[in-house]
C-alpha cells in the first residue's frame, strides 16, 4: 500500500526549533516529488515547496524561502520540514503529499502534522 | 500572473449539479488538479488532467476547461460531497512549480 506517515503533533514555544517528517511507504521514494503545504487554521492550502528525494533538488515558494528548509533522507524514505526560530504564526496544520511530475497533481497526502506555538 | 480565484462559497441542492470553477493564466498551458477536503482530513484528489479520476472517485466528478477556467463538475451531488475544494496548477510563468487555488466551500442543501 503507497502511503505517507507523518509525524505526530508538536507543541513548541515561539524560537525553538522543530523538525516534522514524511515517511513514504510502498513505492520507490526517490522517484517521485514530495512537497509541503500549509494550512493555517480555518484558511486555505499554501504550498510551501517541493524536495526530489532522489537527488535532493528543492523547489521553495517565495512566501517560506529562507522561513523554512525541506531535506529529505532516502535511505530511510524520509522527508523533512524544519524550522530554526518558532514564531506563533507559525501554527499550523503542514501536510506532506508525493507529486506526480508528468502533470503536477498530488496524488497521495499524508495524514498532516499540527504545530502549535504558544508561548 | 501567478494566482488561480475560486469563488469562496456553492451551494447546490441535494441531487442537483453543481459547478465549480477556477481561473488563472496558467490554465492556458496547463490543466488543473482538483482536491476534496472535509473538515478534519487531509485533502484528496478528485480529479486531474484533462478529465481524469483517481480510482475510488465516483463518477459524479468530472472536470474541464475552457481558456483560463478550469471546471469541477458534480452531478447529482450528495450530502457527502459537502467539503472544502481546491484547484491547482503549474505556473506559466516557471517561477513557482506550484500554485493554488484559495478554495470554494461546497454546501448542499
Amino acid at each position: 500500500e503507497v502511503q505517507l506517515v507523518q509525524s505526530g503533533a508538536e507543541v513548541k514555544k515561539p524560537g525553538e526549533s522543530l523538525k516534522i517528517s514524511c515517511k513514504g511507504s510502498g513505492y520507490s521514494f526517490t522517484s517521485y516529488w514530495i512537497g509541503w503545504v500549509r494550512q493555517m487554521p480555518g484558511k486555505g492550502l499554501e504550498w510551501m515547496g517541493i524536495i526530489y528525494p532522489g537527488d535532493s533538488d528543492t523547489r521553495y515558494s517565495p512566501s517560506f524561502q529562507g522561513q523554512v528548509t525541506i531535506s529529505a533522507d532516502k535511505s530511510i524514505s524520509t522527508a523533512y520540514l524544519q524550522w530554526s526560530s518558532l514564531k506563533a504564526s507559525d501554527t499550523a496544520m503542514y501536510y506532506c503529499a508525493r507529486r506526480i511530475a508528468a502533470d503536477g497533481r498530488f496524488d497521495m497526502w499524508g495524514q498532516g502534522t499540527m504545530v502549535t506555538v504558544s508561548s | 500572473s501567478s494566482e488561480l480565484t475560486q469563488d469562496p462559497a456553492v451551494s447546490v441542492a441535494l441531487g442537483q449539479t453543481v459547478r465549480i470553477t477556477c481561473q488563472g493564466d496558467s490554465l492556458r498551458s496547463y490543466y488543473a488538479s482538483w482536491y476534496q477536503q472535509k473538515p478534519g482530513q487531509a485533502p484528496v484528489l478528485v480529479i486531474y488532467g484533462k478529465n481524469n479520476r483517481p480510482s475510488g472517485i465516483p463518477d459524479r466528478f468530472s472536470g474541464s476547461s475552457s481558456g483560463n477556467t478550469a471546471s469541477l463538475t458534480i452531478t447529482g451531488a450528495q450530502a457527502e460531497d459537502e467539503a472544502d475544494y481546491y484547484c491547482t496548477s503549474r505556473d506559466s510563468s516557471g517561477n513557482h512549480p506550484v500554485i493554488f487555488g484559495g478554495g470554494t466551500k461546497l454546501t448542499v442543501l
